[in-house]
């Protein structure tokens, strides 16, 4: 069955600091790949997502993640985070029929 | 377009209670899924339609869970009787498809129903 890590479970970070937060998946077959994020009292959104082509993607909001299939990682990125990305990130993963999520990473934006 | 539609926004019961959700998806989209994610956790699969056929309910406690997607439209999940451990936010999503190009949206997701059990 596959399954999605996400290795933080809870990131602080200032201002214009620069932002990674690490997700692996195990799956054998192709996967499409997502990022959604929850800002406090609202629903998942989707940030960006891989499906083929380029394995850097970019999303909204200055977002972009990057597919490294030889480490089964998708990791987020963005060069530098504002007060306003203050919120749960969770990757997931969809292979044959249903999708994945992580445990999620909890993002604290200082001002 | 109208986002996916939850009911109610909070709910709170006594354990042994039953409850009731409600979702109505996007219009359109054939397969809805609910999902629960309990605090501090990912959202975790409990079932999938397609249209009004279940795909995966392999994650369904099933002697206290129920749903239904009678006309593969609006869908309903009941919990019967609840427990502590059930308290959660239970989402509702939907997309085209449940595989392929019909994913290349992502899932939309409801606001979810926030379970208290006490």
């Amino acid at each position: 069955a596959q399954s999605v890590s996400q290795h933080n479970h809870h990131v602080i970070l200032s201002e214009a600091a620069s932002l990674e937060l690490g997700c692996n998946y195990s799956y054998g077959g192709t996967v499409n790949l997502f990022w959604y994020v929850q800002y406090p009292g609202q629903h998942l959104q989707l940030l960006l997502k891989y499906f083929s082509g380029d394995p850097l993607v970019k999303g909204i909001k200055g977002f972009e993640a990057e597919f490294i299939k030889s480490k089964f990682s998708f990791n987020l990125r963005k060069p530098s985070v504002q007060w306003s990305d203050t919120a749960e990130y969770f990757c997931a993963v969809n292979g044959r029929n249903d999708m994945r999520f992580g445990a999620g990473t909890r993002l604290t934006v200082k001002p | 377009e109208a986002g996916v539609a939850q009911s109610p926004r909070y709910k709170i019961i006594e354990k042994r209670q039953s409850v009731a959700f409600w979702c109505n998806p996007i219009s359109g989209h054939a397969t809805l899924y609910w999902y629960q994610q309990i605090l501090g956790q990912g959202p975790k699969l409990l079932i999938q339609f397609q249209n009004n056929g279940v795909v995966d309910d392999s994650q369904l406690p099933k002697d206290r869970f129920s749903a239904e997607r009678l006309k593969g439209v609006d869908s309903t999940l009941k919990i019967q009787p609840a427990k502590l451990e059930d308290s959660a936010v239970y989402l509702c999503a939907s997309s085209l498809l449940g595989s392929g190009a019909g994913l290349r949206n992502g899932y939309t997701f409801g606001s979810g129903t926030r379970l208290t059990v006490v």
